[in-house]
């Protein structure tokens, strides 16, 4: 069936360093995918997102990497900061309904 | 500016009530979604609206109606609440039908009693 699956439950990292969240995803006919950040008690925030006629998109301070050869997602987040600490999710989506498939979410926390 | 907002933020009510939660976005976006959270912080699409029109209907139990009186405005009425449906509730939107970012809402934690 369809999943989005991220491999991490909380990744740990120490404020200044870059951060690497992964994803892998099954249906190979979603063409559009999308991070997003939820801090707590607040709703999710579009972070970047990517469609599948690339490989590679750069935000602010975060890059998101496609690679649809094994269906895998990732987002870069450069120099983290105490603020990026919140769950991460990718999400990814085919078609025409907007239908998002969320994963199950990566808790990042940021060590001062 | 709140661009996507929900009412109530919290909402705790009994077994077997009826509950509504409201949700309005100002951004001029034709699609409207209504998403559930789980405690495990899965977050399932449930409803879609574009312009007035039900586009997603996932498996929901017929108790949950979404209704849209307008492009603005996606209302989620829940008959007879049970314990399982105890979650956090997100309105999203979405410029259009496809494959768009969506921005959520602030959410409405529901509590089943």
């Amino acid at each position: 069936g369809e999943s989005v699956g991220l491999h991490l439950p909380t990744l740990s990292v120490q404020e200044g360093d870059n951060s690497i969240i992964n994803c892998a995803y099954s249906n190979s006919a979603s063409d559009y995918f999308i991070w997003y950040k939820q801090e707590s008690g607040k709703g999710p925030q579009f972070i970047i997102d990517i469609r599948s006629n690339m490989d590679k998109r750069q935000g602010q301070r975060v890059t998101v990497l496609l690679n649809k050869t094994v269906k895998h997602l990732s987002l870069q987040i450069a120099a983290t900061q105490p603020g990026d600490s919140a769950v991460y999710f990718c999400a990814e989506t085919g078609g025409n309904t907007g239908k998002l498939i969320f994963g199950q979410g990566t808790t990042l926390q940021v060590k001062p | 500016d709140t661009a996507v907002s929900q009412t109530p933020k919290y909402l705790v009510t009994q077994m077997g009530n009826d509950k509504s939660i409201k949700c309005e976005q100002n951004l001029g976006h034709d699609t409207m979604y209504w998403y559930k959270q789980d405690s495990k912080k899965f977050l399932k699409i449930m409803f879609s609206y574009n312009n007035k029109e039900l586009i997603i209907n996932e498996t929901v139990p017929n108790r949950f109606s979404p209704k849209s009186p307008d492009k603005a405005h996606l209302n989620l009425h829940i008959n007879s609440l049970e314990l399982g449906d105890s979650a956090v509730y997100f309105c999203a939107s979405s410029h259009t039908t496809g494959p768009y970012e969506q921005y959520f809402g602030p959410g409405t934690r529901l509590t089943v009693t």
